[in-house]
């Protein structure tokens, strides 16, 4: 079983709202990472944890927080979004950060609108 | 500066024929490549992978080739069908050891259509 699951499926909110995006794996994986995807384009990496901590923050605004509850859930929270920041919102997990043959499996994503 | 290039954006086939999706990388510190697949508003799926210290992976209609000398892989699907048709990604990463991490790397995609 790879599945990385995602909640919701879809999102609008305003610029002033505050939303959170959920992701959720049962693989036993370790790593867990959330990237941005705009059309057309590969996903960007914004954020990786490594056994719950923070690892990679890819110079991401502060208008997105990770949290990382647990070893099987990572949240998005979102607060102040622009409209720029529409985008399928991905999160991805593997087993462990940094082994040089490790694989990142990656949920249905989070279609984000911001009006 | 673009890492890892997917030179053709699109490809079209014909079912039942083969496939072959190609990928180049500048950065000889690569040693694991992946390819997904990915249909629009989802996520992308784990296709196959390959190790720098192989040539070649095999995984039912999909084989990974490894050309390390040219910097270049490719993704073969024999027999080509229409459910193939969707957008590939090339991915590459390097181990950099202690605390750095495997950092996907990302070609821009290719769109393959496999008509009836």
């Amino acid at each position: 079983d790879t599945e990385v699951t995602q909640t919701p499926k879809h999102l609008v909110m305003g610029m002033t709202n505050k939303k959170s995006l959920k992701c959720e794996q049962h693989m036993g994986h370790r790593a867990m990472y959330w990237y941005k995807q705009k059309a057309k384009k590969p996903p960007e990496l914004m954020f990786v944890y490594s056994y719950e901590k923070l690892s990679i923050n890819e110079s991401v605004p502060s208008r997105f927080s990770p949290e990382c509850p647990n070893s099987s859930l990572l949240n998005l929270h979102l607060h102040a979004l622009q409209p720029e920041d529409s985008a399928l919102y991905l999160c991805a997990s593997s087993q462990v950060l940094g082994s040089n043959t490790d694989t990142q499996y990656f949920g249905p994503g989070t279609r984000l609108t911001v009006l | 500066d673009q890492q890892v290039k997917q030179n053709s954006p699109s490809l079209s086939v014909q079912e039942g024929r083969i496939s072959i999706l190609n990928c180049d990388y500048t950065n000889s510190m690569f040693d694991y490549f992946l390819w997904y697949k990915k249909y629009p508003a989802e996520g992308p799926t784990f296709l196959i992978s390959i190790s720098s210290i192989k040539d070649k992976n095999e995984d039912g209609r999909f084989t990974v080739f490894l050309n390390k000398s040219a910097k270049h892989l490719s993704l073969h699907i024999v027999p080509s069908q229409p459910g193939d048709s969707a957008v590939y990604f090339c991915a590459a990463s390097a181990y950099a050891g202690g605390t750095s991490y495997g950092k996907l790397t990302f070609g821009q995609g290719t769109i393959l259509t496999v008509h009836p």
